[in-house]
């Protein structure tokens, strides 16, 4: 079992720049889903996919900030002209298609904007 | 919108002992499912324990179980013998039917155990 495995593990951006964030989900999960949490706070919903397509966004998720998950398997993050307030956790995590299937998060992706 | 309480930001315990961590929800769903998840310092978010709303019966999990009042909209969690391992960010976090498993998590409480 891989389980759930997101790269890189640590970036450090200058305001400005663009960053792009990867995640592979268990292979059999259907389901992937994007949180972001900050220092004290419990994860926030970003967006979610069912399969390649993308189901569901939320209103976190500005226009700079987009997901793909082109076949279905791993997903990418990109965030575009990076700001101070972006410096987060970026937490990955996938599920069967049942709706009370637990989560299994990755590792995260720890962003520093400076 | 649903919302997730968890009005204890720290909590401590000794090895060996029990200790409850509260949680309570707001939602004017009726079938939904409640989960506790686990944060260690620098590590993943594991699952802890899992109930469905519409099971009169409290999940358990080994050491670990949950004290559920749906009325009350509460979803508490009973760490039993308490480890040192124990010691983590605990979050609660329902999900509800139609979300697909996107689940709203609490801020979180973090459990200190002491020697």
């Amino acid at each position: 079992d891989t389980g759930v495995s997101q790269d890189p593990r640590h970036k450090i951006t200058k305001r400005g720049q663009n960053v792009t964030f990867r995640c592979d989900p268990i292979s059999e999960h259907n389901r992937l889903y994007w949180y972001r949490q900050t220092l004290g706070q419990g994860p926030e919903f970003l967006t979610y996919f069912q399969n390649e397509a993308q189901l569901e966004k939320s209103r976190l998720l500005s226009d700079r900030f987009s997901a793909e998950r082109p076949k279905g398997s791993f997903s990418t993050l990109e965030i575009q002209r990076t700001e101070q307030g972006d410096s987060a956790m970026y937490l990955c995590a996938s599920s069967s298609d049942r709706d009370n299937s637990p989560l299994h998060f990755g590792n995260g992706t720890r962003l520093t904007v400076t | 919108a649903q919302t997730v309480t968890q009005s204890q930001p720290e909590m401590s315990v000794q090895e060996a002992e029990t200790v409850t961590l509260s949680c309570t929800y707001d939602t004017s769903e009726s079938d939904y499912y409640l989960f506790w998840y686990k944060q260690p310092p620098s590590r993943q978010m594991i699952l802890v324990i899992r109930q469905e709303a519409y099971k009169q019966q409290n999940a358990t999990e080994n050491r670990f179980s949950v004290n559920f009042q749906k009325a009350a909209k509460s979803f508490s969690l009973k760490i039993s013998d308490s480890q040192l391992g124990d010691a983590a960010m605990y979050f609660c976090a329902p999900g509800f039917t139609g979300t697909a498993s996107k689940l709203t998590f609490g801020t979180g409480t973090r459990l200190q155990v002491t020697l």
